[in-house]
């Protein structure tokens, strides 16, 4: 079976432009997580999905961030204008339901460099 | 600030040798859960704990949550270098799904 699908694997680009991720969740999962990992932070959880829906975006650093899931099998997280300190590596995670305890299934990640 | 501290930061030992690391927090969770993660790829889950004191084992590994529900420990029996690694501890918080990550624990076996 696939497991979460996030491209681009890498990118790079320059300060101030826009930054398109996407992520395809492993299919019947119905919740989806969107994290960030440097160095300095660890692991931060960045919006959570359920059933399509944002239930928490607390961690969504600034309105420079944007998350969509337009359907179950599809999620974009979107950075304009970009800056070097989003520089991080933005992990898609899946889990299959809303209950205690739930499994996360972490894709292999996008590693963005903000030049 | 991070809820969950990992320590140690860094690890290094030989093949054979027994570690232990540790994951606090002055905060209760619900359920905790450690993961693995390797270069270049997601982290992997390896054991759930949810009941205080609850002890899992998995092969050479031994999984500890803390009576008070606010701390867990990850005890590793003759490391080998397939164990190489950052360990993850996360604490699910009163919100479901809602899971906070630990600092880590970069492990490194040596042959």
């Amino acid at each position: 079976d696939a497991g979460v699908i996030q491209s681009p694997r890498h990118e790079v680009t320059e300060m101030g432009q826009e930054v398109t991720l996407r992520c395809k969740p492993i299919s019947g999962h119905n919740s989806l997580f969107w994290y960030r990992q440097t160095m300095m932070r660890g692991l931060e959880l960045l919006i959570y999905f359920n059933n399509n829906v944002p239930i928490d975006d607390s961690g969504m650093p600034e309105d420079r961030f944007s998350a969509k899931m337009p359907n179950a099998s599809f999620s974009t997280l979107k950075i304009q204008p970009s800056e070097p300190r989003d520089s991080a590596v933005y992990f898609c995670a899946s889990s299959p339901d809303r209950g205690r305890n739930g499994e996360l299934f972490f894709g292999e990640g996008s590693r963005l460099t903000v030049l | 600030t991070q809820l969950l501290e990992q320590s140690p930061q860094f690890l290094s030992i030989q093949e054979g040798e027994n570690l232990t690391v540790y994951c606090n927090s002055s905060s209760v969770f619900s359920s905790l859960q450690w993961y693995r993660q390797e270069p270049g790829e997601g982290p992997v889950l390896l054991v759930t704990v949810v009941t205080g004191g609850e002890v899992k084992k998995l092969k050479r590994l031994t999984f500890q949550f803390g009576d008070a529900r606010k701390d867990s420990s990850l005890h590793i029996t003759a490391a080998q270098p397939g164990d190489t690694g950052l360990y993850l501890c996360a604490g699910e918080g009163n919100n479901f799904n809602k899971f906070y990550f630990g600092s880590g624990t970069k492990l490194n076996v040596k042959p």
